[in-house]
């Protein structure tokens, strides 16, 4: 089974901008994985932020952003609010009849 | 509007059995596939298993195969996930979400089940 690697924390400065990875161990992530972003925040359920790679959903801030970058799928934040301090977790698609796979997980802290 | 709401968590013994459900609204359910993905306590996610719209199709992680069913009902708007010999590392909160193409779109707000003697 593949894994999916992301960075267990990081931190941004309000206002500024933080790239979030999320990389697999099967090689290049490309748009053929349908990567997927989703924040959850203390005591709340999941919920997503970007489906296939980049494309958002009608309640995803404008200030996020996913793409492919260096062979991983990236979420991007331009713009850190307060706010958006949370847990980020990616899925990957693999072939198969599995549905996909989590990363771990990273950690977004606003200070 | 879509909604999801989980029901039927709670405490069980080891080696005992739980029967989740998700009744779901606002999309037309018998469309989409559906899943169960579980988060153990401090922990991240964990795909647990899936079914297709029609249910012809399902999947399990290697960590409930053989332990866990999924099911659902579409002319009931409702998604199941039988438990039995439940383990002390099935404690999570199960999280019902509906399909989206090759991933997932929205999420129920969870039930918290507990495995615990």
């Amino acid at each position: 089974q593949a894994v999916v690697t992301q960075e267990p924390s990081l931190t941004v400065s309000p206002g500024g901008t933080v790239t979030l990875t999320c990389g697999s161990s099967t090689g290049a992530v490309t748009s053929g994985h349908y990567p997927y972003w989703f924040q959850q925040k203390p005591g709340q359920a999941p919920r997503t932020l970007i489906y296939d790679t980049s494309n958002k959903h009608s309640w995803t801030p404008a200030r996020f952003s996913g793409s492919l970058l260096g062979g991983k799928a990236a979420l991007t934040l331009s713009g850190a609010q307060p706010e958006d301090e949370a847990e980020y977790y990616c899925l990957l698609s693999y072939s198969g009849a599995r549905p996909g796979v989590f990363g771990g997980g990273t950690k977004l802290t606003v200070l | 509007e879509v909604q999801l709401v989980e029901s039927g968590g709670g405490l069980v013994q080891p080696g005992g059995s739980l029967r989740l459900s998700c009744s779901a609204s606002g999309f037309t359910f018998s469309s989409y596939a559906m899943h169960w993905v579980r988060q153990a306590p401090g922990k991240g996610l964990e795909y647990v298993s899936a079914i297709s719209s029609n249910g012809g199709s399902t999947y399990y992680a290697d960590s409930v195969k053989g332990r866990f069913t999924i099911s659902r009902d579409n002319s009931k708007n409702t998604l199941y996930l039988q438990m039995s010999s439940l383990r002390a590392e099935d404690t999570a909160v199960y999280y019902c979400v509906k399909g989206r193409g090759r991933g997932l779109d929205y999420w129920g707000q969870g039930t918290l089940v507990t495995v615990s003697s």
